[in-house]
């Protein structure tokens, strides 16, 4: 059973620290994403790649957040410096476009900076 | 991209069928409808996708007006277990598509 994995799954760390999240997405998927989920705001698109390469990254707070895909089986998301407003849980997501572009989502890394 | 409307929550009760409606006025020729629930502490899962008339799967069925300016996901026979977010999503193959807030459906015995 394919899954997307992602590590860590839980994370505090102090304001001012970086943070590196990463994904493996399904083995044979091109499509990557990246979302926040808060309370406040829901579900939001960070970023998401096709074939490794970024093609929106506008929901991303571009200062301080950083999303690559080294290669076809890892993505990372960074954040640096960290705030305590970047609380949230973070999903990575993957899909192969064409095949009705289902996105299978993993289990998230729970982030909390304090 | 095209906006979506559902209810903020829903009630119901184990083995009744549940019908979770979302408008989406503007939706666009190219545009797919597609439904995900999400559980608490877990990530959304995709339950149906479809772009006209009925379609159904082992989950759900999903069912699009002619116009399809609106969608009703129905969930036959709900159990505790089905108590979650549903999300309605509308977007065409390629482009990103946008999680509104969702309907809580919780589901008592």
């Amino acid at each position: 059973d394919a899954r997307v994995t992602q590590t860590p799954r839980h994370k505090v760390t102090e304001m001012g620290q970086e943070v590196t999240m990463r994904c493996q997405p399904i083995l044979g998927h091109n499509t990557v994403f990246w979302y926040r989920q808060t309370m406040m705001q829901g579900l939001e698109l960070l970023a998401y790649f096709r074939n490794r390469a970024p093609l929106d990254d506008s929901g991303m707070p571009k200062d301080r957040f950083s999303a690559e895909m080294p290669d076809a089986t890892l993505a990372t998301l960074k954040i640096q410096p960290s705030e305590p407003r970047d609380s949230a849980v973070y999903f990575c997501a993957s899909g192969q476009s064409g095949s009705q572009e289902t996105q299978y989502f993993g289990p998230g890394t729970r982030l909390l900076v304090l | 991209l095209a906006k979506t409307t559902q209810p903020i929550s829903m009630d119901s009760y184990e083995g009744q069928e549940v019908n979770i409606t979302c408008s989406h006025n503007n939706i666009a020729t190219n545009d797919y409808i597609t439904w995900y629930q999400q559980f608490p502490s877990q990530g959304p899962r995709f339950i149906i996708q479809g772009y006209k008339t009925k379609v159904t799967n082992e989950v759900a069925s999903l069912f699009i007006p002619a116009d399809r300016k609106s969608s009703t996901l129905s969930l036959p026979r709900v159990s505790l277990s089905d108590t979650a977010v549903y999300y309605c999503l509308v977007g065409a193959y390629g482009n990103k598509l946008v999680f509104g807030a969702g309907t809580i459906l919780r589901v008592k015995s």
